[in-house]
């Protein structure tokens, strides 16, 4: 199975910061890459699909990139709202796979 | 709108099996591939398992194949989960998802306790 390392683990950080997480996958998966956000006893929310694609709905502070191993997560002047944990997961071969997730709080 | 509403969670003895549903409304069942996807609690998110929207195949994780089975019957617009031989480990809440994963349940926790 193909394996996602996510970094950091947890970051803190203020209204108004660049946030970065990245995940890096174990071989290529071109740009089968998504990430999710996930609040306290809430199911996931698709935020950008296809490594950079914005999903519908999704504030463009939120932007992806990165094909073959490396994928990036930036959010752009962070949000109240944005504190959550962020997961990402690879769509390119089965069995898919998440990475371990960053927690994202309130410095 | 646009729902899943997954059901069939509870505690269950170790060795012991339970079904889990999914019913889907809104939105054409039988042209989205489907998922199972599951978190201990407090714990990240693992991918368990699709069927392809025809049901003409499935793959597992490696956790849980052998053990678990997931199937849908198109005429009721729900997806199943057939757990077998439950493990401690198995103790999480379990989210059925869409195949383009905007779509998810709220999640039925599953706590597996002798």
């Amino acid at each position: 199975a193909i394996q996602m390392t996510q970094s950091p683990a947890s970051l803190s950080a203020s209204v108004g910061d660049r946030v970065t997480i990245t995940c890096r996958a174990s071989q290529g998966i071109r740009d089968d890459l998504g990430w999710y956000q996930q609040k306290p006893g809430k199911a996931p929310k698709l935020l950008i699909y296809a490594s950079s694609r914005l999903q519908s709905g999704v504030p463009s502070r939120f932007s992806g990139s990165g094909s073959g191993t490396d994928f990036t997560l930036t959010i752009n002047s962070l949000q109240p709202e944005d504190y959550a944990t962020y997961y990402c997961l690879q769509d390119y071969d089965y069995p898919w796979t998440f990475g371990q997730g960053t927690r994202v709080d309130i410095k | 709108q646009v729902h899943l509403v997954e059901s069939g969670g509870g505690v269950v003895q170790p060795r012991r099996s339970l079904r889990l549903s999914c019913e889907a409304s809104g939105f054409s069942f039988r042209s989205f591939a489907l998922h199972w996807v599951r978190q201990a609690p407090g714990k990240g998110l693992e991918w368990l398992a699709v069927i392809l929207y025809d049901g003409s195949n499935r793959f597992y994780a490696d956790s849980v194949k052998g053990r678990f089975t997931v199937s849908k019957d198109d005429s009721k617009n729900t997806l199943y989960l057939q757990m077998s031989n439950l493990r401690l480990e198995d103790t999480a809440t379990y989210f059925c998802v869409r195949g383009d994963f905007e779509i998810w349940g709220q999640g039925t926790l599953v706590t597996v306790s002798s």
